[in-house]
Order: C-alpha cells, then structure tokens, then sequence
C-alpha cells in the first residue's frame, strides 16, 4: 500500500521569498516520487521526479526537492518565488511494478505581491 | 501541437443523462489513464488501460465504462448521470505503466450535472 500526505492545503510566501511545500510518504518497497504543478484551468504538469540515484532532485521553473529516507519526505523547496508559481502543487508516490499513481490532497500556492 | 486532448472541455447536463468524453494522445504511448478531481482537487485514479488491456479498475461504478478502441484512444462513457458525477476528469497517458514513468495530462473536462 502506499499513500501521501502533504501538511497545509494552503501556503502563501511573498514574492521572492523561498517557497516550501512539505509531502510525506508510506510506501512498503522503495518509491517513485513526483511533484505535479496544476495552474488554474489546466492539466498537471510534471515539476520533478525522485526514482533513484542522487536524492536532490532538480526540476523545471527553480524548483527542487530532496529524498529523505529516513524522514519519508520529499519535499518542494524554491529559494525565490515568482508570482507565476501560484497554482496547486501535488505530491504523488509509485514503484516498481505498481501501475498506479496516488496522490497526495495538493497544496495551493499563493504568491504576495 | 496537443500531446493530450480532451472533448468536450465543458459538459453540463442533467441527472439520468448518459454521456461520454474523449481521450486522445499523440505521444505514442501505450498505456492511459482516467482520473476524477473532485471539488476538493483530490485527484483519484479510475481507470488505467495498456495497449488496449484494462489494468486498472478502481472501486468506480460500473455506470461507468472505459473504452480503448486502439492505444492512442481511451473514451469515457458514463450512464444515468447523477449529481455527485460532477467533477473534473482528467485523462493521462504514460509509456509503460506507472511505476517510475511520466504521466501527461490532458486539459480536463469538467462535468456539471444539473
């Protein structure tokens, strides 16, 4: 079984300031894991993904996160944010083997100008 | 150039309607998925089908029903609509399944019924 949870359904920062979206996992074999962006009105998009290898993870748009084993989280960190990063952030969790994706609940992402 | 398309992009409709939603992907993958967001955006998986195979069907009624009539194609069709059918619905497509692989999404339909 697997499943996400990510702390705060809402997290606002001010422009320029660093941007941290928090995702736990439970998975019972090692996981896959991703972040999704969805901007309003639109698909999701993949920001970045953790499979294996190095555990700092670097993706599209500035963002990065890292894998932490021992804490099961991945989570979203961007040192500056732009007001172009408002949108609904989702963590989800696979593996090997597993066709299914699940996700977490999203975190909604508002910029301050 | 869409990757991942969906139609209608609306849909409203009343209770006891049937409908359907169309899925094409020009990626050249092979397995796709449906997914409903609810008005809460938890984004729940329904239905997975590779190379035409339905592998994934989840705890969805069966009014309903998924369709692949070849790889680049998965339709919904969904019978004697009611209320709580309102969401959004994603489809999504992968090469191989899940696992470690990319999944595009497509732009949504949302479902109003009425």
């Amino acid at each position: 079984a697997q499943s996400v949870t990510q702390l705060g359904s809402h997290v606002s920062v001010s422009e320029g300031a660093l941007v941290l979206l928090r995702c736990n996992y439970s998975s019972s074999v090692p996981p896959y894991l991703f972040w999704y962006v969805q901007y309003p009105n639109q698909g999701l998009q993949l920001l970045l993904k953790y499979t294996t290898g190095a555990t700092l993870v670097k993706g599209i748009n500035g963002f990065e996160a890292e894998f932490k084993k021992s804490e099961t989280s991945f989570h979203l960190t961007k040192p500056s944010a732009h007001m172009s990063d408002a949108a609904e952030y989702f963590c989800a969790v696979s593996n090997f083997g597993n066709e299914k994706l699940t996700f977490g609940t999203g975190t909604r992402l508002t910029i301050i100008p | 150039d869409t990757a991942v398309s969906q139609t209608p992009k609306y849909l409203v409709t009343q209770m006891g309607n049937d409908k359907s939603i169309k899925c094409e992907q020009n990626l050249g993958h092979d397995t796709m998925y449906w997914y409903k967001q609810d008005s809460k955006k938890f984004l729940k998986i329904m239905f997975s089908y590779n190379n035409k195979e339905l592998i994934i069907n989840e705890t969805v009624p069966n009014r309903f029903s998924p369709k692949s009539p070849d790889k680049a194609h998965l339709n919904l069709h969904i019978n004697s609509l009611e209320l709580g059918d309102s969401a959004v619905y994603f489809c999504a497509s992968s090469q191989g399944l899940a696992g470690p692989r990319e999944q595009y999404f497509g732009p949504g339909t949302r479902l109003t019924v009425t």
